[in-house]
């Protein structure tokens, strides 16, 4: 079946340092790719998405590129600031699988001013 | 356009009691679905409706029925609550296909 694994957090950072989110895939299908984040006491949003290989979502400053060869979609970020603290969750949807959105673990960012 | 909209925000239950969570959108899309998030566990698919009239079993569904009432409208049911159903739940909404979802805010439920 399908699966996503991300880094597990909490990720602790300064605000202006750069932020690298690790998320990999298995896919029995070719699936698109997605990330989103969820600020404390709300719903998911979504952050960005990539539907083939080599594809880049961008949003906010935040960026991933769909990696076939390596099966991943790593997110990342050049400078973060103190409202970027939430939690991120890389997802995918395959339509192999019914086109059902399959959610890694979540990983948690807290920046410090 | 308010999106996804869930009710009750919070909700404290007894076991055994039962109850209906509720959620519609309003953004046309044929696909909605429950979801409940616990800890360290990401987001779990507990029913689906890739279209009105048709429901599907996810991946954590004892417990559970659901009813989607029309194209706006999908609820989620619990017949006879346990402690285990302590979590957060939130419905999302999308178009047929490997799309985005769009996610309500939420129902955080307390079983004692």
């Amino acid at each position: 079946g399908n699966s996503v694994t991300q880094m597990e957090g909490p990720v602790t950072l300064s605000e202006e340092a750069f932020l690298t989110i690790n998320c990999t895939y298995t896919a029995t299908g070719y699936p698109s790719l997605f990330w989103y984040v969820q600020y404390p006491g709300e719903g998911l949003q979504l952050l960005l998405k990539a539907t083939k290989a080599d594809d880049k979502g961008s949003n906010k400053g935040f960026e991933a590129t769909y990696r076939k060869e390596t099966t991943s979609f790593h997110l990342e970020k050049g400078s973060v600031q103190v409202s970027d603290s939430a939690v991120y969750f890389c997802a995918l949807s395959d339509k192999a699988a019914g086109n059902k959105l399959t959610f890694g673990g979540g990983t948690r960012v807290l920046v410090k001013p | 356009n308010a999106g996804v909209t869930q009710t009750p925000k919070f909700q404290v239950l007894k076991t055994g009691q039962s109850m209906t969570l509720q959620c519609a959108q309003d953004m046309n899309h044929n696909s909605m679905y429950w979801y409940r998030q616990d800890p360290g566990m990401g987001l779990r698919l507990i029913y689906y409706s890739a279209s009105e009239g048709t429901t599907d079993k996810g991946e954590v569904p004892n417990g559970y029925n659901v009813s989607r009432l029309n194209k706006r409208e999908f609820s989620l049911r619990l017949e006879s609550a346990a402690p285990s159903q302590t979590s957060v739940y939130f419905c999302a909404s999308g178009l047929a296909g490997p799309y985005e979802q769009y996610f309500g805010p939420g129902t955080r439920l307390t079983v004692t």
